[in-house]
């Protein structure tokens, strides 16, 4: 079965800091796909990121980075220089090309306090 | 417009009343699912469904039921409400491949007293 797991319930850092959230899955398909998604205080759920098993290349976008290793099943996203606007609830989930129904598995979430 | 709407998006009910929550997705999607929204669990599958008339539990079905007899509609039921089912209820929709990702609608915070 999948397993998402993000080990770091809540992390508080001051604007500017770096803040590193780690995610860590467990499958036993080859095929798999891992996401991001943020969730602000408004309580919508906002997709950040999409990566297959197949493409390991870390990407960047602005302030925000991935590292994705599959030799250690980890898929970390780290926010530079944080705002207070990046205050959320962040979702790691995972989806397996073998599960029924594509279904999405998600971890635990990891709050991320900004203060100014 | 075009999106997956959910509604409503408050209920308060009492315990042993039917609720139904909608769930109603514009691009004909074929994969639909509801997760409810716990903390300190994250997000967790109740039910989804591949196609109309196609429904399968998920990680915690009891007490809830699906039906989806039209692609584009996906109303999660409640048939007699309790307290353990307080939640904010997320309602998503994505097409065959898992390359053009999910989308999710803007939730349903329901209470139960």
């Amino acid at each position: 079965a999948q397993k998402v797991t993000q080990a770091q319930t809540e992390i508080s850092v001051v604007e500017k800091e770096d803040v590193t959230l780690d995610c860590v899955y467990e499958t036993r398909d080859t095929t798999y796909y891992l996401f991001w998604y943020k969730q602000p205080p408004s309580g919508e759920l906002v997709f950040l990121i999409r990566r297959n098993s197949f493409d390991e290349q870390n990407e960047i976008s602005g302030r925000y980075s991935w590292n994705f290793q599959k030799s250690t099943s980890s898929f970390n996203f780290t926010i530079t220089a944080s705002q207070v606007v990046d205050s959320a609830v962040y979702f790691c989930a995972l989806s397996e090309a073998s599960a029924a129904g594509n279904k999405l598995t998600f971890g635990g979430g990891t709050r991320v306090l900004v203060k100014p | 417009d075009a999106g997956i709407t959910q509604s409503p998006r408050y209920k308060i009910t009492e315990t042993g009343r039917q609720v139904t929550l909608m769930c109603h997705q514009t691009w004909s999607h074929s994969y639909m699912f509801w997760y409810r929204q716990d903390l300190g669990h994250g997000l967790r599958l109740i039910y989804y469904s591949a196609a109309a008339d196609i429904t399968d539990k998920g990680e915690v079905p009891d007490g809830y039921v699906v039906s989806r007899s039209k692609t584009e509609n996906f109303p999660l039921t409640l048939e007699s409400a309790t307290r353990s089912q307080t939640s904010v209820y997320f309602c998503a929709s994505s097409e065959n491949s898992r390359d053009y990702g999910y989308t999710f609608g803007s939730g349903t915070r329901l209470t139960v007293v």
